[in-house]
């Protein structure tokens, strides 16, 4: 187990109303992603972070920002959600071996 | 930019039986790794396997193995002795070297017949 929770697990929530997930790990790991999983296209970088307020765009990073203010926390904001970004999203960093990536549980969010 | 393409959306095995699930990438690195992640409906992503360019023996992880084409940029996992526990969405990801991020190929949903 690599040590990586994600928070809400499941948010319903609202269109227009900001939203922020939380990534948090126990593992002391420098590199710190953000994912999101639709059906028909597999997962997905939002972004990614490779440092203390060190952070870059990924694929579909329009609509999302992140803040990543200590090592062990990287969080996912929608400043204003849309129903389109109702997705799985999962929070990955790089493992011990700087090879694999290890994931956390994932949050479901709806967007009403 | 690198892609992996899964073009089995849907696959399904007989119990005790041999699977194979195929993954091609596009690259124009040399150096890189490459691996299968199993989700069951937990959600949990799970690494099956992984698999470094350079090395060119497959790599094998019990009942599961990689037939790996450098040249032909080819990476397929084999499930032998199918169990009920594989069925889940399998992904195939590419990695090039340092910590770059995850590139994933669209899943294929293994079935596990009894």
């Amino acid at each position: 187990d690599a040590g990586i929770t994600q928070s809400p697990r499941h948010k319903v929530t609202e269109t227009g109303t900001p939203v922020t997930l939380r990534c948090h790990q126990t593992e002391n790991h420098r590199y710190m992603y953000w994912y999101r999983q639709d059906p028909g296209h597999g997962l997905r970088l939002i972004h990614y972070s490779y440092g203390v307020k060190d952070t870059d765009k990924g694929e579909v990073s329009d609509g999302y920002s992140v803040s990543r203010s200590k090592t062990e926390d990287f969080l996912l904001t929608l400043e204003s959600a849309t129903s389109s970004q109702t997705s799985v999203y999962f929070c990955a960093i790089t493992g011990q071996g700087f090879e694999e990536q290890f994931f956390g549980p994932g949050t479901r969010l709806t967007v009403l | 930019a690198q892609t992996v393409t899964q073009s089995q959306p849907e696959m399904s095995v007989q119990e005790a039986e041999t699977v194979t699930l195929s993954c091609t990438y596009d690259t124009s690195e040399s150096d890189y790794y490459l691996f299968w992640y199993k989700q069951p409906p937990s959600r949990q992503m799970i690494l099956v396997i992984r698999q470094e360019a350079y090395k060119q023996q497959n790599a094998t992880e019990n009942r599961f193995s990689v037939n790996f084409q450098k040249a032909a940029k080819s990476f397929s996992l084999k499930i032998s002795d199918s169990q009920l526990g594989d069925a889940a969405m399998y992904f195939c990801a590419y990695r090039s070297r340092g910590n770059t991020p995850l590139v994933f190929g669209k899943g294929t949903r293994l079935s596990v017949i009894a």
